[in-house]
């Protein structure tokens, strides 16, 4: 399975703020995605980043909110603008590394006061 | 569309007790994944199993088995004599299938588990 790291594993934030989430591979990989988990609740796509070209966004999310780079094969980053309380859920990214089955990253704990 | 169904919001056994965590699913696709994750208190999710629509052998791993029935598009996960370490949120996901890849995952709410010793 792959090695995944995301930075930082968990930050507090003041609204208004933006934060940018770190995800990091340790192979390369055509497919990155990012997840949203709200508190006590499942997991969300938030959108699918292949490198080269621009993410692609689930309903209910979008590009000012939650702008992706992926610069690489082996790293992206998430971020999560203009934050307000809602935006307090643990953020988690994903990799296909092995016969369509997607690996999680550790995953980043985001509190929003 | 897709849809993932565990109506074991929680569930609570005795260590050693046989426990069975129930995922009803829903799709129009003829080919599609299925799969089973572990979170752990820690909160990273921990990949268990996948299988996909054409393959309705049941698994087993250890004290984890796994019956997929197409009939009733249900996809169970039994854990066998649970231990205290089996405690944890476990989800069931699907996903369709294009051939270039993974692709996006729907879950089901998650079945809390707790075993006590």
């Amino acid at each position: 399975s792959a090695v995944i790291s995301q930075k930082p594993s968990r930050d507090i934030c003041q609204r208004g703020t933006s934060l940018t989430i770190q995800c990091q591979v340790d192979s390369q990989v055509t497919m990155m995605f990012w997840y949203r988990q709200q508190p006590g609740q499942s997991l969300t796509l938030i959108a699918t980043a292949n490198q080269g070209s621009e993410a692609t966004y689930e309903s209910g999310f979008v590009i000012d909110k939650f702008p992706i780079s992926r610069p690489n094969l082996t790293f992206s980053t998430l971020t999560v603008s203009n934050m307000s309380p809602e935006d307090s859920s643990i953020y988690l990214c994903s990799v296909d590394r092995s016969r369509d089955t997607q690996y999680f990253g550790p995953g980043t704990r985001l509190t929003v006061l | 569309a897709q849809k993932v169904t565990q109506a074991q919001t929680e569930i609570s056994v005795v260590e050693k007790e046989d426990v069975t965590l129930d995922c009803v699913y829903e799709t129009r696709d003829t080919t599609y994944y299925l799969f089973w994750y572990k979170q752990p208190p820690s909160g990273e999710l921990v990949f268990l199993i996948r299988r996909n629509s054409f393959d309705e052998q049941n698994e087993i791993s250890g004290r984890y088995s796994w019956n997929f029935q197409k009939s009733t598009s249900s996809f169970n996960f039994t854990i066998t004599a649970s231990q205290v370490v089996d405690s944890a949120v476990y989800f069931c996901a699907l996903s369709g299938y294009s051939g270039q890849g993974a692709q996006k995952l729907v879950f089901g709410q998650g079945t809390r588990l707790t075993i006590n010793p």
